[in-house]
Order: structure tokens, then sequence, then C-alpha cells
């Protein structure tokens, strides 16, 4: 089994682009996360999806939105860069607790 | 509004030592604390967690101590080795609602010297 699986790896944009970043997962989970992960700020939570068919707003949304395009798969698009969206973002998900991780996407936008 | 402090940002331990790092909650409805260590390069993955009808919870060389009155947790690694060298990360969620939302603390980076 896979678990959670983030693509692109790394990326690098200009300012004012577009981008989506993918997740999927393979453990039949109910509900996905996407989190940014800045330096001494630990994980803030950007949108989630209890349910296939639901999105709601976490902690940091601005800027983002979410498509929970099947059970498997919850992606995150960035519809205009800006340099304060540079971080690393995680996609988690979960049946009960706790909470699987993928191994990021670095996004670095200039 | 940081709703889990986490202390301290890094830390420095001796092979063999223990490493201790602190946490404290602000919302009472928070009834699910679990710790995350993460390796460079990697997603947080699941150490141990602990709910708060006990006051700890052991496994291994990794202790979960929890104060429900101070709202307090903190997480023990006894015998501290350099493969523990990461970043950990407290959080907490509530079971209301069953959103499974994790609130993180802000991370401590552990450096275990051989």
């Amino acid at each position: 089994n896979a678990g959670v699986t983030q693509t692109p790896k790394f990326q690098v944009l200009k300012t004012g682009q577009s981008m989506t970043l993918q997740c999927a997962q393979d453990m039949n989970h109910n509900s996905m996360y996407w989190y940014r992960q800045d330096p001494g700020m630990g994980l803030r939570l950007i949108y989630y999806s209890a349910s296939e068919g639901t999105t709601d707003k976490g902690e940091v949304p601005n800027g983002y939105n979410v498509s929970r395009l099947n059970k498997r798969e919850f992606s995150l698009r960035l519809e205009s860069a800006a340099p304060s969206q540079t971080s690393v973002y995680f996609c988690a998900s979960r049946a009960n607790q706790p909470q699987h991780f993928g191994d990021g996407t670095r996004l670095s936008i200039l | 509004q940081q709703q889990v402090k986490q202390s301290p940002q890094s830390l420095i331990v001796q092979k063999g030592g223990i490493s201790i790092i602190n946490c404290a909650y602000e919302n009472t409805a928070f009834d699910y604390f679990p710790w995350y260590q993460q390796f460079p390069g990697k997603g947080p993955a699941l150490l141990i967690a602990i709910r708060p009808d006990v006051s700890e919870k052991k496994e291994g060389r990794f202790t979960i101590s929890f104060n429900k009155s101070a709202k307090q947790f903190s997480l023990h690694i006894m015998d501290s080795q350099p493969g523990d060298s990461a970043t950990y990360f407290c959080a907490a969620s509530k079971r209301s609602g069953n959103t499974g939302k994790l609130i993180f603390g802000q991370g401590t980076t552990l450096q275990v010297k051989p």
C-alpha cells in the first residue's frame, strides 16, 4: 500500500501563476486534509473534507481552493500564487484517528 | 490564535539522556492528544497518543504525561538515541463533530548527540 501520495514533490512558480497540488490515498479513508508547514508555526489546516462531496475551510484558507474529486483524491489549487504561499504542503487522510500524512510538496513562489 | 503552545523550539540531548517536550492547550473540549514525529523530507507520522481519561501512556521509550487540570501534556523520550533526532509535534483534536481536525503545536527540533 502506498498510503497517501502527493504530486509533485517539488515545484517553483512565479508570482501570479496557478497550480494544482494532487493528493490520493488508497486506504479507503473518508476524511482528507490539506496543511501547510512553515518554520516555527507547526502545521496549519488549509481545507478539509470530512467525507466525499463535502469540503470546509480550515485555519488559513485564503488564496486556496480545493476539490474532493472522489473518495481517493483531494486536490489543492492556488489560483494566483503569491510569495507568502511558499511553504511545504501536506495532505493527510483518516478513517478514525490517527491522520496519515503524505511526504509533502515543497512549493517555492518567486 | 495559537490554541496549542509547544516548547522548547529546539532541544539538544546526549545519547542515553531524557528528552522532554511540553505542550499546553486552551480549549477544554479537546479530547485527543497525539504526538507526531517527522524526519527531514518526510511527512509527520503518529508516534503516540493519549485521551484525557488517563494521566500517562507509555510505549517503549516514549511516554506521554497528561495533566488535565493544568491543560498540559508532555512527551518524554527515555534513553534518547541519535535515531530519535527529528522534529516532534504535539496536537489536539475534539471528538465532537467528528471532523478529526488537528490543531498542531509549533514543533520541536530534537538533536541527540552520539
